[in-house]
């Protein structure tokens, strides 16, 4: 399979306890994004990356979350002392740096906090 | 916040029938992109259309762009239960291609 893929598909977390979600991008893609989304609604741009930059951060990331793309391959998303309002499905997508290129997304990871 | 609304936010037709979606956006942009996404799954890439284009045109599915209006609409001919999901507009305005998304149209396809 030479999509985006992400670990785990769900994660049933205690509020207060941390989380760490992966993402394989398509191998030759250097951007990588993650959005999150709740029931019901689109998806909402969090950050993303450029090959292992870090180059831009929405202001819906708090403090609590920080993402890594360390040798510009796979990516991490981790959520420090969840909150009932950290459930949703957090998406990655990964794409060319080109002009107008299209982001092919992952199957998610659907986070329930308790 | 998000950028787009999608009109309507639900539409049940019968297999057959044209299935048509509006999107609207509130900044200039560079490229509109519509996906689908079905129940509780990822988003999959239906078609992009740049600031500069004005139609579209993949298989069944036709978009228009009306940067005037800052609107456009996603047209699904005969459609097949098989469309059945969530479609959402998409709009690109920055260098970063960050997607700024709609709230989606769910459409039911009945057989």
């Amino acid at each position: 399979d030479t999509g985006v893929s992400q670990n785990p598909r769900h994660k049933i977390t205690k509020r207060g306890q941390n989380v760490t979600f992966r993402c394989d991008p398509i191998s030759e893609h250097n951007r990588l994004y993650w959005y999150r989304q709740t029931l019901g609604q689109g998806p909402e741009f969090l950050t993303y990356f450029q090959n292992e930059a870090q180059l831009e951060k929405s202001r819906l990331l708090s403090d609590r979350f920080s993402a890594e793309r360390p040798k510009g391959s796979f990516s991490t998303l981790e959520i420090q002392r969840t909150e009932q309002g950290d459930s949703a499905m957090y998406l990655c997508a990964s794409s060319l740096a080109i002009r107008g290129e299209t982001q092919y997304f992952g199957p998610g990871t659907r986070l329930l906090v308790l | 916040s998000q950028q787009g609304e999608e009109d309507p936010q639900a539409l049940s037709i019968q297999e057959g029938e044209n299935a048509t979606m509006n999107c609207s956006y509130k900044t200039s942009i560079n490229n509109l992109q519509w996906y689908r996404q079905n129940s509780g799954r990822g988003l999959v890439h239906l078609i992009l259309i740049r600031s500069n284009e004005r139609e579209k045109h993949s298989g069944r599915l036709r978009v228009t762009l009306d940067t005037s209006k800052k609107s456009s609409s996603l047209l699904i001919t005969a459609s097949r239960a098989a469309d059945t999901a969530s479609y959402f507009c998409a709009t690109v305005y920055n260098a970063g291609n960050m997607l700024t998304f709609g709230g989606g149209t769910r459409l039911m396809v009945k057989p």
